[in-house]
C-alpha cells in the first residue's frame, strides 16, 4: 500500500503570505496526486486534482506542483477563508490514501 | 445543484450492524463511481471503499474487507455502505463522495462532491 506524507503537520501564517505544503508518497504515484482543503465540521473539498489542474470555482491562488513522489500545494496570498487543514490524497492505485493533513492556523 | 445526503449513522455496539445510505442529484449517478471516506474524531481523512459506475466493480481497504460491504442502487440514485462485525475503531463521521470518473465508469480517485458525513459511533 501507498503511504502519504505532509510536512508540516501544522503552519502559521499571515495574511498576505505565501505557503508552501509538502507531500511526499512512498512510491511513485506520476501525477496522480489530488489536494483537499477542510474547514472544522464540514465536508473536505477538492482544490486540486492530478497534481496540477485547478478544480472548477477554486481560486487562483492555489496551485500544485509535482510528480513522481514529491509534491506542493502553494497558496500565493493567504486570505482569512483559507485557515483550513490540507489533506493530499493518492489516486494511483487502491487502496486510495490521505496524508495525515496540515493545520494552517492564522498567526 | 450537486447534492448528497447520507444517513442511517447512529450509536452501535460492537459487533453489531449498520446500513448507511447517500442520496445523490444533481448528476447522473448511473455515470458516477462512489467512494466512502471516513474521519474518526479528531483525525485525518481515510479511504474506505469505491464501487464503479455500473456496480460492477469495488474495491475496499484492507481494515473493512470482508466486514464492509457497498453497494448501489442507481434506479433510486442511492448509494449504499453495509457495515458488520462494527468496532470500536470505526467509530468515525463517514462521508460518501462523488467521483471524477472515467467515461468507461471507472474510477478516477478523485472525490469532487461530498455529503456533509454521518456520524457512527461504536463504544469500546
Amino acid at each position: 500500500d501507498i503511504q502519504m506524507t505532509q510536512s508540516p503537520s501544522s503552519l502559521s501564517a499571515s495574511v498576505g503570505d505565501r505557503v508552501t505544503i509538502t507531500c511526499r508518497a512512498s512510491q511513485s504515484i506520476s501525477n496522480y496526486l489530488n489536494w483537499y482543503q477542510q474547514k472544522p465540521g464540514k465536508a473536505p473539498k477538492l482544490l486540486i486534482y492530478a497534481a496540477s489542474s485547478l478544480q472548477s470555482g477554486v481560486p487562483s491562488r492555489f496551485s500544485g506542483s509535482g510528480s513522481g513522489t514529491d509534491f506542493t500545494l502553494t497558496i500565493s496570498s493567504l486570505q482569512p477563508e483559507d485557515f483550513a487543514t490540507y489533506s493530499c490524497q493518492q489516486s494511483f492505485s487502491t487502496p486510495y490514501s490521505f496524508g495525515q493533513g496540515t493545520e494552517l492556523e492564522i498567526k | 445543484e450537486v447534492q448528497l445526503l447520507e444517513s442511517g449513522g447512529g450509536l452501535v455496539q460492537p459487533g453489531g450492524s449498520l446500513r448507511l445510505s447517500c442520496a445523490v442529484s444533481g448528476f447522473s449517478f448511473s455515470s458516477s463511481a462512489m467512494t466512502w471516506v471516513r474521519q474518526a474524531p479528531g483525525k485525518g481523512l481515510q479511504w474506505v471503499s469505491v464501487i464503479s459506475a455500473s456496480g460492477g466493480s469495488t474495491y475496499y481497504a484492507d481494515s473493512v474487507k470482508g466486514r464492509f460491504t457497498i453497494s448501489r442502487d442507481n434506479s433510486k440514485n442511492t448509494l449504499y455502505l453495509q457495515m458488520n462485525s462494527l468496532r470500536a475503531e470505526d467509530t468515525a463521521v463517514y462521508y460518501c463522495a462523488k467521483d471524477r470518473t472515467y467515461s468507461s465508469g471507472s474510477p478516477r480517485g478523485q472525490f469532487d462532491y461530498w455529503g456533509q458525513g454521518t456520524l457512527v459511533t461504536v463504544p469500546s
